[in-house]
């Protein structure tokens, strides 16, 4: 159980185009999804926190106009980035608490974004 | 803003051996402590969730909690090559929706 898929798992993409990732809670309704970005040999920095049909919350520095987050239904959430950048390369990972018990986080398997 | 500290290694370990990771927070309301491994290249996996003081055993991990300290350990039984990663203490922060992750401590046990 408590499995979170997401898709792509890599994409390529040229300067100033948008890339959507999409986060899905496979056999659990989640409450809350998170997005976080993690630059190699670095810690996880949490992007963003969404709850199903209210506007995300995002974290100090982070650009909600670039990094657009919809949270549809209790299974769903999507990330998608903005005229992409070099500079917004990263591994980009979601994870999602479950309804029935929000204080744990089920983690996606990432996705890892190149920018050229 | 509650705070969660680890070494980040590397630590390294025979194979065999005990690996003991800490990880210490910085407030005393917190009542839930999770445990992550992370892989190289891929994301966190949940590996321990302990609630309440004293040792939690699953398998070959132990996770001790100390709430007076404001410390979590995990202990790694029997040490293994593929136990090699970075584990990642969390937090619930204080308003119990976030969670405030460790920098995280680099294991590597060697063969």
């Amino acid at each position: 159980g408590a499995v979170v898929s997401q898709h792509p798992s890599r994409v390529i993409c040229k300067s100033g185009t948008s890339v959507k990732i999409e986060c899905r809670s496979l056999d659990f309704q989640a409450t809350t999804m998170f997005w976080y970005r993690q630059f190699p040999k670095k810690s996880l920095m949490l992007m963003a926190t969404s709850n199903e049909g209210s506007k995300a919350t995002y974290e100090q520095g982070v650009e909600k106009d670039k990094f657009l987050i919809n949270h549809a239904s209790l299974t769903l959430s999507t990330l998608t980035v903005t005229s992409a950048h070099p500079e917004d390369s990263s591994f980009y990972i979601c994870s999602a608490s479950p309804m029935v018990k929000d204080d744990e986080q089920f983690f996606g398997p990432g996705t890892r974004l190149t920018v050229l | 803003q509650k705070e969660v500290e680890q070494n980040s290694g590397p630590l390294s370990v025979p194979e065999g051996a005990i690996a003991s990771l800490n990880c210490t927070y910085s407030d005393r309301v917190s009542q839930s402590f999770f445990w992550y491994r992370q892989y190289s290249g891929k994301s966190p996996e949940l590996i321990m969730s302990i609630y309440s003081n004293g040792d939690k055993e699953d398998g070959r991990f132990t996770a001790q909690l100390n709430k007076a300290s404001q410390y979590v350990s995990l202990l790694i039984r029997d040490s293994q090559p593929s136990d090699s990663a970075t584990y990642l203490c969390a937090v619930p922060d204080n308003y119990g929706q976030n969670f405030v992750f460790g920098p995280g401590t680099r294991l590597s046990v060697l063969p």
